[in-house]
């Protein structure tokens, strides 16, 4: 079957750095997607990773490594309005895209 | 409209009532998903349209639901004879193509059967 895995909760301090993993197993592969999600809001796009390596923007970094079937997402300079859930999204053969159940990421002052 | 509209925002149905959901995508996209979110879920895909005709409709539950999208752009989620298992958060989203394109969503439309 096709699974994603990542960590349910992850508490991190203001101006701190934090890395939310995610490993997959899927029929192919054609990209991986990380969403953050507010709560009571829709998802919004944040990276989109198809080649191994690391893509920046910004406060936010996603790495990929397909021999792994794993990726991360590195946050920077944490502020507060970056409590959310971080979604984990990976497109497969059929370009079907499944995904994690988030990662709910709480900022402290 | 600059993004993906849904309406209504919140529905309050009784069990065995019938209930339509709209969603009006971003002008120009042709790919259009339809997923619903339960509390601490990642999103379940339902159905997916390639312009007006449901490319896959693999992930709708039972045939309870059905979806359309005629002119391929609006699109309506359909549920008859609603459940309280049919509860979540319905969101739609759209792509500007079916491959590799990040999907843009609405802010969903929150179900409650009671």
């Amino acid at each position: 079957g096709q699974n994603i895995d990542q960590p349910t909760e992850m508490t991190a301090t203001e101006g701190a750095i934090v890395q939310i993993n995610c490993t997959y197993q899927t029929s192919g592969f054609n990209g991986l997607f990380w969403y953050q999600q507010h709560a009571g809001e829709a998802p919004t796009f944040l990276s989109y990773n198809v080649l191994d390596g690391l893509e920046e923007k910004g406060r936010f970094s996603s790495f990929l490594s397909r021999s792994k079937g794993y990726s991360y997402l590195l946050l920077k300079e944490l502020q507060m309005k970056d409590s959310a859930s971080y979604l984990c999204a990976v497109m497969d053969s059929n370009y079907q895209l499944i995904w994690g159940a988030g990662t709910k990421l709480i900022i402290k002052p | 409209g600059a993004g993906v509209s849904q309406t209504p925002s919140n529905k309050v149905t009784e069990k065995g009532k019938y209930v339509e959901l709209r969603c009006d995508p971003i002008s120009g996209h042709t790919a259009l998903y339809w997923y619903r979110q339960s509390l601490g879920q990642g999103p379940e895909f339902l159905i997916y349209f390639q312009g007006t005709g449901a490319a896959d409709d693999s992930g709708l539950p039972n045939d309870r639901f059905f979806a359309v999208r005629p002119e391929g752009s609006v699109s309506t989620l359909k549920i008859q004879r609603t459940e309280r298992g049919d509860s979540a958060v319905y969101l739609c989203a759209s792509s500007l193509t079916f491959e590799s394109s990040p999907l843009h969503f609405g802010n969903g439309t929150r179900l409650t059967v009671t």
